[in-house]
């Protein structure tokens, strides 16, 4: 069955960076891209950007770019977002996701990746 | 960006219909594409697919579930409503990147 099963939670400090990874199973990693979607507390979903995996293309969110670098490890079908420069606003939960090529809905979630920026 | 209106909150009594509505701030359609989605988010999980392109059930999801309309305006349906469906419902379209969401219906009992 198709998983996405995401790192663990983080607690940083203002100025830092944080890596968290995607691993994907149950599927062919590069016949779809992976999505990364922002939700902080008690709020909605904001679209981060995209990667293809096989290709390594990328799309960013102009209010990401900057923020966010996308990368991937095909041989292990693992998907990375490394957040940088992080203020407590980038507090929130991270979560990826699937979408078939060509379509940008998700059909499948990760669990999301808890971080906390703070002092 | 295109923006997607909601209302917040929906009440329902158990075995009734519950319609969710979504607003484009413009269409969302190409052609005979409908390029909006639903998503159900309940505390404490990911979000889930429910709808694709505005009619299509995701793969799994109840009948009871179902999804409607084109350009501008799309409604997620549920019918009847069980105890298991209170959680809060987001749309998001795929038409023009960005991509965005609603800011979600929470669906509550009467």
């Amino acid at each position: 069955q198709v998983q996405l099963q995401q790192s663990g939670a983080e607690l940083v400090k203002p100025g830092s960076s944080v890596k968290m990874s995607c691993k994907a199973s149950g599927y062919t990693f590069t016949s779809y891209y992976i999505y990364w979607i922002k939700q902080r507390p008690g709020q909605g979903l904001e679209w981060i950007g995209r990667i293809g995996p096989g290709s390594g293309d990328t799309n960013y969110n102009e209010k990401f770019k900057g923020k966010a670098t996308f990368t991937v490890d095909k041989s292990s079908s693992t998907a990375y977002m490394q957040l940088s420069s992080l203020t407590p606003e980038d507090t929130a939960v991270y979560y990826c996701a699937r979408s078939p090529l060509y379509s940008s809905y998700l059909d499948y979630w990760g669990q999301g990746v808890m971080v906390t920026v703070s002092s | 960006d295109i923006v997607l209106t909601q209302s917040p909150a929906l009440a329902v009594s158990l075995g009734q219909r519950a319609t969710i509505s979504c607003r484009a701030s413009q269409s969302v359609s190409i052609s005979r594409y409908n390029l909006m989605h639903w998503y159900q988010q309940k505390p404490g999980q990911q979000p889930k697919l429910l709808i694709y392109r505005a009619s299509n059930l995701a793969s799994g999801i109840p009948a009871r579930f179902s999804g409607s309309g084109s350009g501008t305006d799309f409604t997620l349906t549920i019918n009847p409503v069980q105890a298991d469906d209170i959680a809060t419902y987001y749309c998001q379209q795929s038409r023009e990147s960005p991509p965005t969401f609603g800011a979600g219906t929470k669906l509550e009992l009467k």
